[in-house]
């Protein structure tokens, strides 16, 4: 499977615990989107990456988000001190530079805090 | 702001009805509008996408979408749908940032 792939796809966690997720983009995507979503809403945008470069960040994005691709392939997305709040679905996609937002979803991870 | 609103939460159907979902965005530039659909326990998918050109757009499975650009309208049709076209739908316009803004989608059910 060449898709966009994330790990975990679930994750529980008791609130004030670190928690980290991972995307794997496609290989040749230089381009890599974190969105958040909740139920009832679309996909929320966070933060998106060309290649190593975090380019822009949503005012969604709090303190306790943090975001990295280190070497512009994989991304990982932690969250520090869960808030039940941030319970939701978090997405991963990619694209191709210039693709003109044509972006490739993964199956997104899906945090409960507990 | 830039913004995405769709109008139904929830449609049924029969199988074979004619379906239309209704989106609008609001900004006044220049657009590039999608549609994403999302199959029970699967990931978003794109359905189709409008950039520039033609405003009647054909995408996957028989779905089709107008651009609209007077009533900022980009509305997703499919003049006959099935059983298997039972899933959330999501608009979506390509924002300043590069990223997409979303619409809270529609789920359609489609009846046997």
């Amino acid at each position: 499977d060449t898709g966009v792939s994330q790990d975990p796809r679930h994750k529980i966690t008791k609130r004030g615990q670190n928690v980290t997720f991972r995307c794997d983009p496609i290989s040749e995507h230089n381009r890599l989107y974190w969105y958040r979503q909740t139920l009832g809403q679309g996909p929320e945008f966070l933060t998106y990456f060309q290649n190593e470069a975090q380019l822009e960040k949503s005012r969604l994005l709090s303190d306790r988000f943090s975001a990295e691709r280190p070497k512009g392939s994989f991304s990982t997305l932690e969250i520090q001190r869960t808030e039940q709040g941030d319970s939701a679905m978090y997405l991963c996609a990619s694209s191709l530079d210039g693709g003109l937002h044509e972006q490739y979803f993964g199956p997104g991870t899906r945090l409960t805090v507990t | 702001a830039q913004s995405v609103s769709q109008h139904n939460h929830h449609v049924i159907l029969s199988e074979a009805a004619s379906l239309e979902l209704g989106c609008n965005y609001s900004y006044g530039g220049t657009v590039n509008l999608f549609w994403y659909v999302q199959y029970p326990g699967q990931h978003l998918q794109l359905l189709l996408k409008y950039f520039s050109g033609d405003p009647l757009v054909k995408g996957i499975k028989g779905f089709e979408a107008e651009f609209i650009k007077s009533k900022f309208s980009f509305n997703l049709r499919k003049p006959s749908v099935q059983w298997s076209d039972t899933a959330e739908y999501f608009c979506a316009f390509g924002g300043s940032q590069g990223n997409l803004i979303f619409g809270k989608g529609t789920k359609l059910s489609v009846k046997p």
